[in-house]
C-alpha cells in the first residue's frame, strides 16, 4: 500500500479483556517496530521486527504482551487481560531495512482505551 | 543508557515568529539524530537528520545542527506559519548498536497562531 496502515484506529475495551492490534507495513519494508505513545510521555519502543523475526523485545513491557509477523508484512500486537494503564495510542512503523539510519514510516495508530 | 531530553510544551507562536525547540541527548558512541513532526490526525513523519558532528539538518524551512560538543540537536524556524502547529519529536538511534530502534523525547506540541 502507499503508507503504514493500523488498525483499527480506535478501540475501547473493558479490563480483562485481551486486544489484538493491526500493522499493515509499507510493501517490500523488512523491518517493523511497535511503540506506545502516552498521555504526556514519549514515544515508547515496544518490539521490532526484522523479517518474521523478533530480535529485540526489550520494550514489551510485561508478559501480557505479544507480537508476531508473518510472510514479512502483517503484525498483530495482542495484549491480554488488558488494564487501564495500557490505554495509550499503539504506534506501528516500517523501513525498507534495518540500518539504523534509515528513514521510519509511521502509521497513524490505534487509540487504545481500556475501561 | 541512551535518551532524549527536549524542552516542554505546548508551545505557543504567532505566525512569523522565530522558533526554537531545544533537543539534548546523551548516548555512547556517534547516534544519527532526528526530528520527527506528527500533524493533527496524522502520523508521525521525518522532518530531518543528521548522522555526524556539525552536520545541518533541514527541511521545509526547519533546521537542526548536530552540537557534538554540547550533545544538542535544536530545531529552529526563523518564521513558523499556521500549518506548522504540530508535535515535534527529537529521535536519536544508535549508529552500530545492538538495538535498531529509534529513542524519542517526549514530544513538543507548537500551536502557532494566525
Amino acid at each position: 500500500g502507499a503508507g503504514v496502515s493500523q488498525s483499527p484506529s480506535n478501540k475501547v475495551t473493558e479490563k480483562g479483556k485481551d486486544v489484538e492490534l493491526r500493522c499493515d507495513p509499507i510493501s517490500g519494508h523488512t523491518a517493523l517496530y511497535w511503540y506506545r505513545q502516552s498521555l504526556g510521555q514519549g514515544l515508547e519502543f515496544l518490539i521490532y521486527f526484522q523479517g518474521n523475526s523478533a530480535p529485540d523485545k526489550s520494550g514489551l513491557p510485561s508478559d501480557r504482551f505479544s507480537a508476531e509477523r508473518t510472510g514479512g508484512s502483517v503484525s498483530t500486537l495482542t495484549i491480554q487481560r488488558t488494564q487501564q494503564e495500557d490505554s495509550a495510542v499503539y504506534l506501528c512503523a516500517s523501513s525498507l531495512a534495518r540500518r539504523t539510519n534509515e528513514k521510519l514510516f509511521f502509521g497513524s495508530g490505534t487509540q487504545l482505551s481500556v475501561l | 543508557g541512551n535518551s532524549v531530553t527536549q524542552m516542554e510544551g505546548p508551545v505557543t507562536l504567532s505566525e512569523e515568529a522565530f522558533l526554537t525547540i531545544n533537543c539534548t541527548y546523551t548516548a555512547t558512541g556517534y547516534p544519527s539524530l532526528f526530528w520527527y513532526v506528527q500533524y493533527p490526525g496524522e502520523g508521525l513523519q521525518l522532518l530531518l537528520k543528521a548522522t555526524k558532528a556539525d552536520d545541518k539538518g533541514s527541511n521545509k524551512g526547519f533546521e537542526a545542527t548536530y552540537r557534538k560538543e554540547t550533545t544538542s540537536f535544536h530545531l529552529e524556524k526563523g518564521s513558523v506559519q499556521v500549518s506548522d502547529s504540530a508535535v515535534y519529536f527529537c529521535a536519536l538511534s544508535d549508529n552500530g548498536g545492538s538495538q535498531g530502534n529509534l529513542i524519542f523525547g517526549k514530544g513538543t506540541k507548537l500551536s502557532v497562531k494566525p
